[in-house]
């Protein structure tokens, strides 16, 4: 069964640095996708970014990017200029492929609260 | 552009009483996914549903059930509340098609008290 572990469970940073979120998963899939979501006070379910596994290149959305190592089944976040509004817990998860015509479920790590200070 | 809607947004139950809660994914979406966030807890998948079947199934009680209907809306009925049973819920929408691998998208989820 995949897994998925976030190792930190609070952070802070200052407003207008960068602050890497990490995360780790377990797999025996080759083919799988995986997310970082946001949920920031008002609990709402908040994609930040997408990365396909067989994509080599990094995914990256603006002032949020990811190192996405595969042989190492790590997948971090940077979030770069971080401001207020970037305070939330960050969620990473996982989807592997169900080539057996069921749906896909996100699995999701245990989260990491950002606090961006002023 | 349009969102996951969900209804209602807040309710609150006495134990042993019975919930609805209603998902309208986003226009064109297929698939629909139930996931419970308990308090300090990450999302768990309970159910998900494609083209009105249900597809795949998670940690979700039998007191649970759910379905979709002809315009792609769920519902998720929940009998004999438990006080465990007190979380957040979320639907979550998406495209079909092969292998399922589009983006989920999350509704602003609905909050169940059981008292």
């Amino acid at each position: 069964a995949q897994t998925v572990t976030q190792s930190q469970p609070e952070m802070s940073v200052q407003e207008a640095e960068t602050v890497t979120l990490s995360c780790t998963y377990d797999t025996s899939e080759n083919n799988y996708y995986l997310f970082w979501y946001k949920q920031p006070p008002s609990r709402q379910m908040i994609l930040v970014i997408r990365q396909e596994a067989y994509k080599q290149q990094n995914a990256t959305e603006n002032r949020f990017s990811v190192n996405f190592q595969k042989a190492a089944k790590s997948f971090s976040l940077k979030i770069s200029d971080s401001q207020l509004g970037d305070t939330a817990m960050y969620f990473c998860a996982f989807m592997g492929v169900n080539y057996g015509g069921a749906t896909n479920k996100l699995i999701f790590g245990t989260g990491t609260l950002l606090a961006v200070q002023p | 552009a349009a969102g996951v809607i969900q209804s209602p947004r807040h309710l609150i139950k006495e134990k042993r009483e019975t919930a609805t809660l209603k998902c309208y994914p986003i226009p064109r979406h297929d698939t629909v996914y139930w996931y419970q966030q308990g308090p300090g807890q990450d999302p768990q998948f309970l159910i998900s549903f494609y083209e009105k079947m249900q597809s795949d199934k998670g940690s979700i009680p039998d007191r649970f059930s759910a379905q979709q209907f002809s315009d792609y809306h769920s519902e998720l009925n929940m009998s004999s509340l438990e006080l465990g049973d007190s979380a957040l819920y979320f639907c979550a929408s998406s495209l079909g098609g092969l292998a399922f691998t589009d983006t989920q998208y999350f509704g602003p989820g609905t909050r169940l008290t059981v008292l």
